[in-house]
């Protein structure tokens, strides 16, 4: 049962570039989330996802980011026009599906991240 | 500050000793959770705690959580060099039904061989 893939595990690119993560989360979960974390600091929620649905976008910034979870395929975070400041580490989770619920199960399983470097 | 800050910054302690860390937050919570992070990889689930409960256990893990004084503590009994890590809490607020994670800026673990 393969964990949560990320990829690519590290991703260079130049300021004004477009910089796309992508995640899969674990079998049978539906829920994913997108976290970010600058060196030193712990994780920073961005965004909360279901298929097809954003469901809390509450620590996403306003301008150039923005994410999808599609019917099929992965989830994808996508920086437009990067700067050196969005240099961190990306990090993805999902959690199950409960059937006939809304609520998510509690326990988030963390993928390996995208290291992203802005030059 | 922001929720889920953890205390020490860094510990460093010998094989086989044990190891406290201590979590404080602001706000109610559903639950608190501990994660480890190895240098330079993700994170890995150690345990959760609910709000309704007062201790857990896992291994050699021991969780403790404190609702009336908004903290929890992680003990790693006879600690192995293989325990050096980051170590952070987070806690689940539930807000609308999102479920994010709030977490410290975590706890830097050395255990010497």
């Amino acid at each position: 049962n393969a964990g949560v893939m990320q990829n690519p595990r590290h991703l260079v690119r130049r300021r004004g570039q477009e910089a796309r993560l992508r995640c899969s989360p674990m079998k049978g979960h539906s829920h994913v989330y997108w976290y970010r974390q600058l060196p030193e600091e712990g994780l920073k929620f961005m965004v909360y996802l279901q298929k097809e649905n954003i469901i809390d976008e509450s620590g996403m910034p306003k301008e150039r980011f923005s994410a999808e979870f599609p019917k099929e395929g992965p989830s994808i975070l996508r920086i437009q026009q990067v700067v050196r400041g969005d240099s961190a580490a990306y990090f993805c989770a999902s959690s199950p599906t409960v059937p006939g619920l809304y609520s998510p199960q509690e326990t988030q399983y963390f993928g390996p991240g995208t290291r992203l470097l802005v030059l | 500050s922001q929720q889920g800050e953890e205390d020490p910054q860094a510990l460093s302690i010998q094989e086989g000793e044990n190891a406290t860390m201590n979590c404080s937050y602001k706000t109610s919570i559903n639950n608190l959770q501990w994660y480890r992070q190895n240098s330079g990889r993700g994170l890995v689930h150690l345990i959760l705690i609910r709000s309704n409960e007062r201790e857990k256990h896992s291994g050699r893990l021991r969780v403790t959580l404190d609702t009336s004084k908004k903290s929890s503590s992680l003990l790693i009994t006879a600690s192995r060099a293989a325990d050096t890590a980051s170590y952070f809490c987070a806690t689940d607020h539930s807000g609308a039904g999102s479920y994010q994670l709030t977490f410290g800026k975590g706890t830097k673990l050395s255990v010497i061989p």
